[in-house]
């Protein structure tokens, strides 16, 4: 069965340092790879998906991940964050073999000191 | 667009009262998604509809039901709603891109079951 394990709970990071949450996932074949953010009372938003091609994704707001098929990673990282990131973010795996669904991690909570 | 909508915002709930979480989509997308979001746990799927006329279970059906209205509107109903049904509610709507469908958000239903 697919997972999605997000090892960190919450994340601290100053203002205009850069940031890297981590993301891991078991899955037989080759998977759908996707990281959204959800603000405070807010819906998800997709940052951004890997499918193929470019093992280096980039996405909206300035993010970007790394697919790693040795680590069964995918990464999200930001050269500099804004107090704005501060949210929680959400990576999801998913794949032909299920139907096309979701599995979502547990999600990370990222907080932003000024 | 308005994307993908939900009613309502908030809602409470006794324990055995009956109620229907409303979700529309504008995007003329064919798969439609239900999930609760739980702390720590990150999102699980209730019931999906891959197409207008079917719907599936997904990972915690158990205590609920859905109605895949038209194309656009996909409904969940608690038909004797538990304190365990406290949770925050998410429709999603998806469109397919190569072979994989990309998931978008509604704002979500919060709802508690006293």
């Amino acid at each position: 069965a697919q997972s999605v394990t997000q090892p960190d709970i919450h994340i601290t990071v100053s203002e205009g340092a850069s940031l890297e949450l981590r993301c891991n996932y078991s899955y037989g074949a080759t998977p759908y790879l996707f990281w959204y953010v959800q603000s405070p009372g807010q819906g998800l938003q997709l940052l951004l998906k890997y499918f193929s091609g470019d093992t280096l994704v980039q996405g909206i707001k300035g993010f970007e991940a790394e697919f790693k098929r040795s680590q069964s990673s995918f990464n999200l990282r930001k050269p500099s964050v804004h107090w704005s990131d501060a949210a929680e973010y959400f990576c999801a795996v998913g794949g032909m073999e299920y139907g096309n669904k979701l599995v979502f991690g547990a999600g990370t909570i990222l907080r932003v000191k000024s | 667009n308005a994307g993908v909508t939900q009613t309502p915002k908030f809602q409470v709930l006794k324990t055995g009262q009956s109620m229907t979480l409303q979700c529309a989509q504008d995007m003329n997308h064919n798969s439609m998604y239900w999930y609760r979001q739980d702390p720590g746990m990150g999102l699980r799927l209730i019931y999906y509809s891959a197409s207008e006329g079917t719907t599936d279970k997904g990972e915690v059906p158990n205590g609920y039901n859905v109605s895949r209205l038209n194309k656009r509107e996909f409904s969940l109903r608690l038909e004797s709603a538990a304190p365990s049904q406290t949770s925050v509610y998410f429709c999603a709507s998806s469109e397919l891109w190569q072979g994989q469908e990309t998931q978008y958000f509604g704002p979500g239903t919060r709802l508690l079951v006293l």
